[in-house]
Parts: structure tokens; C-alpha cells; sequence
């Protein structure tokens, strides 16, 4: 049972460049989010999805697209990578709204912007 | 709103020693949840420990407890004989319904440090 998968674990752009950041799970877990983490600030949050073809926005949105088109994947766009962006990307799911279980997160993916 | 305070940003503490993390939190919501993680330094997010806002009794996972004081909003986690391999940083987090319960808030982090 592989959880939450992110890829890739490391990436380096450039100011401008786009990318996607990637996140599969495989446990039917109907919400999924994403999550930035910088030193001293704890993990925010960007964007989330309550279900298929639903997304709405977090704490931290600008500059970040997200899709949900399947259960289970959740992918996370860069339009048009910032320095301030640098940071490492946490995606996590979870299939309890009631709010006893806990978000399963990914390992990261850790995003260096020059 | 819902905040989180961790205001221990670092710990170092004797192996075998028993450990407090503390944690307060803001909500208006008379209904939530806390959650405590660990990160380890490979990076990843591992769930520790949760506690309902309604649970009666202070939620317990093997070695890890949370002493819960509702009137004080106040959720510290208690590690009991600490190890090596607790070393990690700790995240106490919450969620409310006015919220969204699928979203965490999170506080800053506690670095601990378990000295042998």
C-alpha cells in the first residue's frame, strides 16, 4: 500500500519556468491538500479538494493552479516560478471530514527557484 | 480563526527522561480536533497522537499521551521514557468544522533533541 505519493522529491527551477508537482493515493481518500513548509512558519496551507472536480483555495494560493479530474490524483501547478516560492511541498489526504482521523501526508517534494 | 502556538522552539532532553511539547490553540468553535506530528529529519510527516474536543479521557499511543486542558486550551504532548529516535521535529495541529475539517492548522514546530 503505497499512501500518498509525491514526485518528484527534488526540483530545481528557474525564475519564470512552470512545473507540476505530483500527488497520487491510492487509499480512495476522497480530500486532498496541499501544504508549503518554510523554515520557522510550520506547513500552510496552499490549496484543497473535498472530492473529484472540486477545489477551493487555502491560506496561500497565489501563484499556485490545482486540478482535481480523479480520486486520486491532486496534482499542484507553478505558473510562473518566484524565489519566494522556494520552499518544500507536502501533499496530504484523508477520508474523514468528521475530523478524527488524521491527513496521510506525502514524503515532500523539496523546490529550489534561482 | 484558529491559531496554534508552540512556543518551544527548541528542547534538549536527556534519553529515558520523560519530554512535554507544549501546545495552545484559539478557536471559537466549541467542536474540534488536535493532532500532534512528527518530522523526522528525513523530512517526512508521521501522526502521533489525536484528541476530540468532546473526548473525556486524554488521548494515549503507546508512549506518546496528550494532556488535554480544555479550560486552558492548552494540548501538550508527554513523550514518556524518551529515545534516541525521538529526535525529530513536533507539530501540533487543528481543525474545526467552521474551518474545514479536510484543513489543518498548524503551529511553528518544536525542535527536540534527545541527548544520550
Amino acid at each position: 500500500n503505497a499512501g500518498v505519493t509525491q514526485t518528484p522529491k527534488f526540483q530545481v527551477l528557474k525564475t519564470g519556468q512552470s512545473m507540476t508537482l505530483q500527488c497520487a493515493q491510492d487509499m480512495n481518500h476522497e480530500y486532498m491538500s496541499w501544504y508549503r513548509q518554510d523554515p520557522g512558519m510550520g506547513l500552510r496551507l496552499i490549496h484543497y479538494s473535498v472530492g473529484a472536480g472540486i477545489t477551493d483555495q487555502g491560506e496561500v494560493p497565489n501563484g499556485y493552479n490545482v486540478s482535481r479530474s480523479t480520486t486520486e490524483d491532486f496534482p499542484l501547478r507553478l505558473l510562473s516560478a518566484a524565489p519566494s516560492q522556494t520552499s518544500v511541498y507536502f501533499c496530504a489526504s484523508t477520508n474523514d471530514r468528521g475530523g478524527n482521523q488524521p491527513q496521510h501526508f506525502g514524503d515532500g517534494t523539496r523546490l529550489s527557484i534561482l | 480563526a484558529q491559531k496554534i502556538t508552540q512556543t518551544q522552539p527548541g528542547m534538549f532532553v536527556q534519553e529515558k527522561e520523560a519530554v512535554t511539547l507544549d501546545c495552545t490553540y484559539d478557536t471559537s468553535d466549541p467542536s474540534y480536533g488536535l493532532f500532534w506530528y512528527k518530522q523526522p529529519s528525513s523530512g517526512e510527516m508521521i501522526f502521533l497522537i489525536y484528541q476530540g474536543s468532546y473526548d473525556q479521557q486524554n488521548a494515549t499511543e503507546g508512549r506518546y499521551s496528550l494532556n488535554f486542558q480544555k479550560a486552558r486550551k492548552s494540548a501538550n504532548l508527554v513523550i514518556s521514557a524518551s529515545q534516541l529516535g525521538d529526535s525529530a521535529m513536533y507539530f501540533c495541529a487543528m481543525i474545526s468544522p467552521n474551518f474545514g475539517n479536510e484543513k489543518l492548522t498548524f503551529g511553528t514546530g518544536t525542535r527536540l533533541t534527545i541527548i544520550p
